[in-house]
């Protein structure tokens, strides 16, 4: 039962564009939500969060947007840079400590 | 660098051995956890302390595996017997428990390969 879902396995961005990675979830008590980026040979680094009684959280080019009646989030960001080249996951919390993560989408930027 | 760190960074044993993994947290951080990440998957929790109280275990944590954070510091994860489905990316995070939601900083995993 994946509770919380990323369809898309990888994306190729131009560099200066913007990437758009989604998530979607299936239980409407999460309260947290947050995207991780993975390089390889690298644990988890967290980007941003986002409260789920807010629809929208900006840290300089990274964006997250909720979507409360659809279940989707996405992350935006803007202008895409090769250093952003990675694995993101979206991850989702009830309560105070058990993440659930997706499957991750690997994010290609070209130069 | 005061992140936190995971000893060994690759472990590969043959099939029925025993290994430990040690997972030194952020030295003012409160709370520890253990995922275990497979190829083409997200991580998935697997256990949990708050100072040195094991709080909860996921299913995924069969009899074989046992983890201890004995001083409420750094904590091991034993793997008993181990299987060739027991590769995979091991990884510890930490986090400071505080009002409302407490993010959770993790260290580089420990790959273990059961040949």
């Amino acid at each position: 039962d994946q509770q919380v879902k990323q369809n898309s396995p990888s994306l190729s961005v131009q560099e200066g564009r913007i990437s758009i990675l989604n998530c979607d979830y299936t239980n409407s008590m999460f309260d947290y939500f947050l995207w991780y980026k993975k390089y390889p040979a690298e644990g988890p680094t967290f980007l941003i969060s986002i409260s789920s009684i807010k629809d929208k959280n900006e840290d300089g080019r990274f964006t997250v947007f909720l979507n409360k009646s659809a279940k989707h989030l996405s992350l935006h960001i803007v202008p895409s840079q090769p250093g952003d080249s990675a694995v993101y996951f979206c991850a989702a919390i009830k309560g105070t400590y058990k993440y659930i993560f997706g499957t991750g989408t690997r994010l290609k930027v070209l130069a | 660098d005061t992140g936190v760190s995971q000893n060994p960074r690759h472990k590969i044993t043959k099939r029925g051995q025993n290994v430990t993994f040690r997972c030194d947290p952020i030295s003012e951080h409160n709370r520890l956890y253990w995922y275990r990440q497979t190829l083409g998957q997200g991580p998935e929790f697997l256990t949990y302390f708050q100072n040195e109280a094991q709080l909860e275990k996921s299913r995924l944590l069969s009899d074989r595996f046992s983890a201890e954070r004995p001083k409420g510091s750094f904590s091991t994860l034993e793997i008993q017997r181990t299987e060739q489905g027991d590769s995979a990316m091991y990884l510890c995070a930490s986090s400071l428990a505080r009002q409302g939601q407490d993010t959770q900083y993790f260290g580089p995993g420990t790959r273990l390969t059961v040949l």
